[in-house]
């Protein structure tokens, strides 16, 4: 089945770029995700990308994705505070439990340091 | 306001009493979903239901049943709690369209704790 990795832990200074990184084993992914989760609440989508693109932008958030080696990367620039969360990958194949399944990575704790 | 919401938010209960986590969307989509968040698992879909009384089963359905008998409401019921169903369980939906980008909106979520 499908399967989904990202590390467990980042720890960057406020005001330095944030890289979280995944890797994903479905080469049927239509659409990959970032959601965000602050703690005690629900996920929150952040930003996705279509299979076709290598890249996407949105202000301090960018995007790659490497379809070759099956592997995406969420860039924060200017890290904040407010951007401390766990950060999940997800993939969609437009076919697995009805097309609209996520499979989600084990998500990666950010903490942001003064 | 679109939204997504469960209850109860929190829940403790003991071994064998049943129970049941509402989730209701007031945005008219198809596509209903349960997933069960664990440490270092991420987000695992329990079941699914493309509409109204079309349900199937996720990657971990065991011990999980589900109903959709209205578009809006698709509650989760546990007929008899076990403590490894302990656990933080999001409800989300999206629309259905095949063709294109459907996105999924989570709700807050419910901690469960079964002793």
């Amino acid at each position: 089945g499908e399967d989904v990795e990202q590390s467990l832990f980042l720890s960057v200074r406020e005001g330095d770029s944030s890289v979280i990184n995944c890797t994903y084993t479905d080469s049927s992914s239509t659409y990959l995700y970032w959601y965000k989760q602050e703690p005690g609440a629900g996920l929150q989508l952040l930003t996705y990308i279509f299979s076709n693109m290598d890249m996407k932008q949105d202000q301090r958030l960018t995007v790659l994705l490497n379809k070759k080696d099956k592997h995406l990367s969420l860039r924060i620039a200017d890290t904040q505070t407010g951007d401390s969360a766990i950060y999940f990958c997800a993939e969609s194949n437009g076919v697995t439990g009805g097309g609209n399944k996520l499979t989600f990575g084990t998500g990666t704790q950010l903490k942001v340091e003064l | 306001e679109a939204q997504v919401t469960q209850n109860p938010r929190y829940l403790i209960t003991v071994t064998g009493k049943k129970l049941t986590v509402t989730c209701s969307q007031n945005m008219n989509h198809e596509y209903m979903s349960w997933y069960r968040q664990d440490p270092g698992l991420g987000l695992r879909q329990i079941y699914y239901s493309m509409n109204v009384e079309v349900t199937d089963k996720g990657d971990v359905p065991e011990g999980y049943k589900v109903s959709r008998k209205e578009k809006r409401n698709f509650p989760l019921i546990l007929e008899s709690p076990s403590p490894n169903q302990t656990s933080l369980y999001f409800c989300a939906s999206s629309f259905s369209r095949d063709t294109s980008y459907n996105e999924q909106f989570f709700g807050p979520g419910t901690r469960l704790t079964v002793l």
